[in-house]
């Protein structure tokens, strides 16, 4: 079977920094992803893992961990836009097409 | 152009209607996506295409028709829809080949369909 798993709401203070986790089992790997997604919006990308380690993107990092089934999203400096859905996915296998297996996702809530 | 365009933004339709949702991209894309999304939960995938064939469809009930006319275009037509089908339908592409950016998605804005 497949199963991804998040927390469901996150809260946190402007300028701080929120780790957001992700744990995967999935039948097969070929990524992982992030996404934000603000209320009534369309996914937007942030970040893809395919190795293990750390990749690091202006004020968001992800790592991955593929023998531990593991996947962080880190934000620093948090701005009050930072309030949304973080989406973690994965894509079960390589090919032609990218079915991506979507988790419930994590609402961060950002206060002043 | 990096965008995906999906017409119209809001749908409300009825339960005997005919309508469809369209999608749009100019990035050279050959795989496309449908996916549907309730409030406060993940999209869910309903079909791909891979270079204007259907390659997956996610047991989605029949009164939903996807259509890939060419490699720019997706529709997904509708009829005799029910209430629990109002969502966020979400359309997407991804790049073909292997590389670091192999499969990510590009989405488009949504249509928000109501069925009364």
């Amino acid at each position: 079977g497949q199963n991804i798993d998040q927390p469901t709401e996150m809260t946190a203070t402007e300028g701080a920094i929120v780790q957001i986790n992700c744990t995967y089992q999935t039948s097969g790997f070929n990524g992982l992803f992030w996404y934000q997604q603000h209320a009534g919006e369309a996914p937007t990308f942030l970040s893809y893992n395919v190795l293990d380690g750390l990749e690091e993107k202006g004020r968001f990092s992800s790592f991955l961990s593929r023998s531990k089934g593991y996947s962080y999203l880190l934000l620093k400096e948090l701005q009050m836009k930072d309030s949304a859905s973080y989406l973690c996915a994965v894509s079960p296998f390589s090919g032609g097409y990218n079915k991506l297996i979507f988790g419930a996702g994590t609402r961060l809530a950002v206060h002043p | 152009d990096t965008e995906v365009t999906q017409t119209p933004k809001h749908l409300v339709m009825g339960m005997t209607n005919k309508k469809s949702l369209k999608c749009e991209q100019h990035m050279g894309h050959r795989a496309m996506y449908w996916y549907k999304q309730k409030a406060k939960k993940p999209p869910e995938l309903m079909f791909v295409y891979s270079y204007e064939k259907l390659s997956i469809n996610e047991s989605v009930p029949s009164r939903f028709s996807p259509e890939c006319p060419n490699s720019s275009l997706l529709n997904l037509h509708l009829h005799a829809l029910q209430p629990e089908d109002s969502a966020l339908y979400l359309c997407a592409s991804s790049p073909q080949g292997t590389g670091r950016n192999t499969g990510e998605l590009f989405f488009g804005e949504g249509s928000r369909l109501t069925v009364l």
